[in-house]
């Protein structure tokens, strides 16, 4: 089955601690995304990657790290987490161009205390 | 840069009634556009895309959407409401061209709730 998987689903941390949340594809996507999801906010793209090694920052990449060394895989990595990014992480992938449906994961539901 | 506005953060609506759900962008290069609906507690999944062509687009669900490029707006439409369309609906924009491609802007997303 075609599907974008995100581990884990709920995470509670305390700030400071280094976390990643895991994001694999098995669709043979180049392309990779991480947004985040906030109440009257919509979603706002943190990182996206065109193809494995590369990627480029979205709207909101601060305190935010990722990387692509395999093309199924982008891990997301917050290296020391802030009550600011208690959100709803999700992650999606499409062929290559924005012309592509994007097909998104469950998402990933983060509380930072 | 691109930006969009969904113009309302909640639409009630009564079942078998019609339901549109307004949405404007702003964009200084030729864009492309999206809506996405999200059931609750999942992921978003696509309902329809404009890239080119035709103005009016059909997409899943019996959902529509018509580009206007004069009012730089993308509304969404659908005839006859079903209690299952109750969700959150977000209209996206993309450059078509320019270093800016992979950068999907997303609105703050309309609530729609059906009531029988």
């Amino acid at each position: 089955e075609a599907q974008v998987t995100q581990n884990p689903r709920y995470l509670i941390t305390v700030t400071g601690k280094k976390l990643t949340v895991t994001c694999s594809q098995n669709m043979n996507h180049e392309y990779m995304s991480w947004y985040r999801q906030d109440p009257g906010l919509g979603l706002r793209q943190i990182y996206y990657s065109m193809n494995v090694e590369v990627t480029d920052k979205g709207d909101v990449p601060e305190g935010y790290k990722v990387s692509r060394k395999e093309k199924r895989n982008f891990p997301l990595i917050l290296e020391s987490p802030s009550p600011n990014q208690t959100s709803l992480y999700f992650c999606a992938s499409s062929y290559l161009g924005m012309t592509e449906t994007q097909y998104f994961g469950p998402g990933t539901r983060l509380l930072v205390l | 840069a691109q930006s969009v506005t969904q113009l309302d953060s909640q639409v009630p609506v009564f079942e078998e009634a019609p339901v549109e759900l307004r949405c404007n962008y702003s964009s200084s290069v030729s864009v492309y556009l999206f809506w996405y609906v999200q059931y609750p507690n999942q992921g978003l999944q696509l309902l329809l895309k404009y890239l080119s062509g035709s103005t009016l687009v059909k997409g899943i669900n019996g959902f529509e959407a018509e580009f206007n490029k004069s009012q730089t707006s993308f509304h969404l439409r659908k005839p006859s409401v079903h209690i299952s369309d109750t969700a959150e609906y977000f209209c996206a924009v993309s450059a078509s061209r320019g270093g800016s491609q992979g950068n999907l802007i997303f609105g703050k997303g309309t609530k729609l709730s059906v009531k029988p």
